[in-house]
């Protein structure tokens, strides 16, 4: 049978509802995040970064949410549309490394 | 501008055959990286590069070799393929460290190793 590991956590909204794609991080000591998007056969895209010192930043549709107390991060994007379906997902510097999650999977129906 | 461009982007090899990936960037960045992803897991580091005639391993470096013999060229060469190998593989460049600032990635190489 299939491996569990293959199935991506997915998201499934309609057209012009908002996201909220989350992701939890690891370690209080990591002290920048970024999410990148994935589209089908296509390379990771950066969509925003954010730093520890910071709680929220806002891009083009798109705003992360930093929470150090719960080491979450969330990508939140504001009226969805369908080129917005991919896989995203948050990685995070921890001592001088770059880690990646393992994404969320973005589906979004007319 | 093109980016970060990969070659081939897909390649089917036997076991014990060997091959070369060939990444090219023009945006000047000191910094390339090979990456591999498989399902279920992030993308992990094989090599990495701080600047032309600099290579170092990254988490998951066995099995593979690299060169930067040129600023704009990284190549991730496979001496004998295995199974294990197969995967899709990304190049990526950034002007700084990957700790401090986003990667560029190329659009990957799908290898399968039979």
């Amino acid at each position: 049978g299939e491996s569990v590991g293959l199935h991506l956590p997915t998201l499934s909204v309609q057209e012009g509802d908002n996201s909220i794609i989350n992701c939890a991080y690891s370690n209080s000591a990591s002290d920048y995040f970024i999410w990148y998007k994935q589209e089908s056969g296509k390379g990771p895209q950066f969509i925003i970064d954010i730093r520890s010192n910071m709680d929220k930043r806002q891009g083009q549709r798109v705003t992360v949410l930093l929470n150090k107390t719960v080491k979450h991060l969330s990508l939140q994007i504001a009226a969805t549309q369908p080129g917005d379906s991919a896989v995203y997902f948050c990685a995070e510097i921890l001592f001088q490394k770059l880690v990646f999650g393992t994404g969320t999977r973005l589906l979004v129906s007319p | 501008n093109a980016g970060v461009t990969q070659t081939p982007k897909f390649r089917v090899l036997k076991t014990g055959q060997s091959m070369t990936l060939l990444c090219a960037q023009d945006m000047n960045h000191e910094y390339m990286y090979w990456y591999r992803q498989d399902p279920g897991m992030g993308l992990r580091l094989i090599h990495y590069s701080v600047g032309e005639g600099t290579t170092a391993k990254g988490e998951v470096p066995d099995g593979y070799n690299v060169s930067r013999l040129k600023k704009q060229n990284f190549l991730l060469g496979l001496e004998s393929a295995a199974p294990s190998q197969t995967s899709v593989y990304f190049c990526a460049s950034s002007r700084r460290g990957a700790t401090n600032e986003k990667l560029f990635f190329g659009s990957g190489t799908q290898l399968s190793v039979l």
